[in-house]
């Protein structure tokens, strides 16, 4: 079983649709990390998150260290937002990152 | 600031050779990561500087892989020799701190 799990792995949706992406891990971290990565190659970080939650835009991450459980949500999602997201965990015994296997949205027009 | 640089973007070169990888990250920040990211493994983390100082290269494949930090401004990631198993989009970051991580663009590399 992987450290860090993400849910679903491909997601299709509409545009306009509220979108939620999971990341579930077992270990003990020190922080999680939520990445875009667009079709193009280029890699974007969105969020760092150790407790709570964070927004920026139509993006809302929160994390719930008790239940060892993630979310990424988007909002009024468009077809830009199509890209693959990544969460990943850094280790808190020796500040090793650990990735999720990446969940791959489309937002269809 | 312009971001984290990476240098060359795109990379081809025959089995044997050796590749050098440049990376400047942004100014100011304490961590640099070298990433890999390949269609059959996803995104791998090869190895992290702190404060310059190499902290964790278990992801470092093999000898062949090597990896430099000699300053705050500038870090190398050299394969000797190159392998068609290395074509692969080779990612570097870098921090502050556990902040977020800020990627570079990436460089393409395609061993024949």
């Amino acid at each position: 079983k992987n450290e860090v799990e993400q849910s679903p792995q491909n997601l299709t949706a509409q545009e306009g649709e509220f979108i939620t992406i999971n990341c579930s891990y077992s270990v003990g971290i020190s922080a999680l990390h939520w990445l875009q990565q667009h079709p193009g190659g280029g890699i974007v970080s969105l969020f760092m998150l150790s407790s709570g939650k964070k927004k920026h835009g139509r993006l809302i991450a929160t994390i719930n260290i008790q239940e060892k459980h993630s979310s990424l949500h988007i909002t009024a999602s468009h077809p830009r937002d199509s890209a693959v997201y990544i969460c990943a965990a850094w280790r808190d015994s020796n500040y090793q990152l650990i990735w999720g296997a990446g969940t791959k949205l489309i937002i269809k027009p | 600031d312009a971001g984290v640089i990476q240098s060359p973007r795109h990379e081809v070169t025959e089995m044997g050779q050796e590749v050098t990888l440049r990376c400047k990250p942004i100014s100011g920040h304490d961590y640099l990561f070298w990433y890999r990211q390949t269609m059959m493994r996803g995104l791998e983390l090869l190895i992290y500087f702190n404060n310059n100082v190499p902290i964790d290269d278990s992801g470092m494949p093999e000898d062949r892989f090597s990896a430099k930090m000699p300053n705050a401004s500038f870090s190398t990631l050299k394969i000797q020799p190159s392998e068609p198993r290395d074509s692969a989009v080779y990612f570097c970051a870098s921090s502050r701190g556990a902040d977020e991580q800020y990627f570079g663009p990436g460089t393409r590399l395609t061993v024949t």
